[in-house]
């Protein structure tokens, strides 16, 4: 079974700072995906951004980037820039190839400040 | 771009009730997802279709049922509804790939209310 940890359960920055969140995993498995979702107070789950484990290179969305390090089986999240309409919840989530379905972290609180 | 549709968004039921909840995938995508997400808690998956058929099951309860018609969307039945099934119901669609994993999208979700 796989596992999704996220251990910040909050996290504060300063409008137009840097800000990483982290995430690990632990799986057997070979073939795998990892994402982020943000869900606002609206409760949408919004892509963030994706990564394939085969993959080296980390994906990059704009002001959204990832630090994947496969051996480590960790996944931050770090966001440029930030600005108000980042404040979410963010989570990290596992799927195995195949189209299976999605593992999620518990989450970590965005806050950002004026 | 169109999005996945769930209706209705929000249902409040008695104690014993049942609920139908509705999902109408993205056009083109022929996976669904569904997810229940509790107060505070992250989304856990239930079950899932691909091509009409079940493809993966989760933690979903006996008294849950669910399908996926030949156009794709996909209804989550719901009997003997419980306080604890209280939460928020995700759908997710996406295209199956045999040797990879599409994004899942997901739709607004549907707050369900046990009173």
């Amino acid at each position: 079974a796989q596992t999704v940890t996220q251990s910040q359960p909050e996290m504060s920055v300063q409008e137009a700072e840097t800000v990483t969140l982290s995430c690990t995993y632990d799986t057997s498995e070979s073939d795998y995906y990892l994402f982020w979702y943000k869900q606002p107070p609206s409760r949408q789950m919004i892509l963030v951004i994706r990564q394939e484990a085969y993959k080296q290179q980390n994906a990059t969305e704009n002001r959204f980037s990832v630090n994947f390090q496969k051996a480590a089986k960790s996944f931050s999240l770090k966001i440029s820039d930030s600005q108000l309409g980042d404040a979410a919840m963010y989570f990290c989530a596992f799927a195995t190839g195949g189209g299976n379905k999605l593992t999620f972290g518990t989450g970590t609180q965005l806050k950002v400040e004026l | 771009a169109a999005g996945v549709i769930q209706s209705p968004r929000h249902l409040i039921k008695e104690k014993r009730e049942t609920a139908t909840l509705k999902c109408y995938p993205i056009p083109r995508h022929d996976t669904v997802y569904w997810y229940q997400q509790g107060p505070g808690q992250d989304p856990q998956f239930l079950i899932s279709f691909y091509e009409k058929m079940q493809s993966d099951k989760g933690s979903i309860p006996d008294r849950f049922s669910a399908q996926q018609f030949s156009d794709y969307h996909s209804e989550l039945n719901m009997s003997s509804l419980e306080l604890g099934d209280s939460a928020l119901y995700f759908c997710a669609s996406s295209v199956h790939r045999a040797s990879s994993t599409d994004t899942q999208y997901f739709g607004p979700g549907t707050r369900l209310t046990v009173l």
